[in-house]
């Protein structure tokens, strides 16, 4: 049973443009979010968090957004870049777990 | 400051063979823990450890084993190895909440 799900495993977008990457989860007791970012042959790196008490997190390019009665969040990256092309993990964590999306490949085109 | 530290970082394993897989992070993190990645597949917890001398199994233990006896070093140990256990495997530690450093990765096939 997964508990963590990014359903679109690949997504394409305009450099330039809005990237919206969606994820769900089915366990309301997760009390953290997290995205990561990873590289091929490189291990993930950490992006974005949010807590479950709010409802938008920003960095930067980078916001997240947390949808709690749907269960749902999602990361927008504003403008999109080159070297945002990689494969991106939606991760919940309840105390010590971290549980992990399947990912989604972002591809940035020229 | 070399952050988490896998080694090696590619293996191929014959079916029955045992190996571990050694991680070392210098970043006095209480914390540590194992995944795997399978191709389509999210990140797996194996093992974890919250601190020298405690150990705990993750979503994924069967065929593993871990040890934890210093707060740098949380080695994973795979005594028979069999072809499910092809996959890259990630070791991560964390000190406080928002997010994990990973190591780069180690790719084992069994063949």
């Amino acid at each position: 049973d997964q508990q963590v799900k990014q359903n679109s495993p690949s997504l394409s977008v305009q450099e330039g443009r809005i990237s919206i990457l969606n994820c769900d989860y089915t366990n309301s007791m997760f009390d953290y979010f997290l995205w990561y970012k990873k590289y091929p042959a490189e291990g993930p790196t950490f992006l974005i968090s949010i807590s479950s008490i709010k409802d938008k997190n920003e960095d930067g390019r980078f916001t997240v957004f947390l949808n709690k009665s749907a269960k749902h969040l999602s990361l927008h990256i504003v403008p999109s870049q080159p070297g945002d092309s990689a494969v991106y993990f939606c991760a919940a964590q309840r105390d010590d777990k971290i549980i992990f999306g399947k990912g989604t490949r972002l591809h940035i085109l020229p | 400051n070399a952050g988490v530290t896998q080694t090696p970082k590619f293996r191929i394993l014959k079916i029955g063979q045992s190996m571990t897989l050694q991680c070392t992070q210098d970043m006095n993190h209480n914390y540590m823990y194992w995944y795997r990645q399978d191709p389509g597949m999210g990140l797996k917890l194996i093992y974890y450890s919250v601190g020298a001398g405690i150990t705990d199994k993750g979503e994924v233990p069967n065929g593993y084993n871990v040890s934890r006896s210093t707060t740098e070093d949380f080695p994973l140990r795979l005594e028979l190895a069999a072809p499910s256990q092809t996959s890259v495997y990630f070791c991560a530690s964390i000190r406080e909440r928002g997010g994990y450093t990973f190591g780069s990765g180690t790719r084992l096939t069994v063949v």
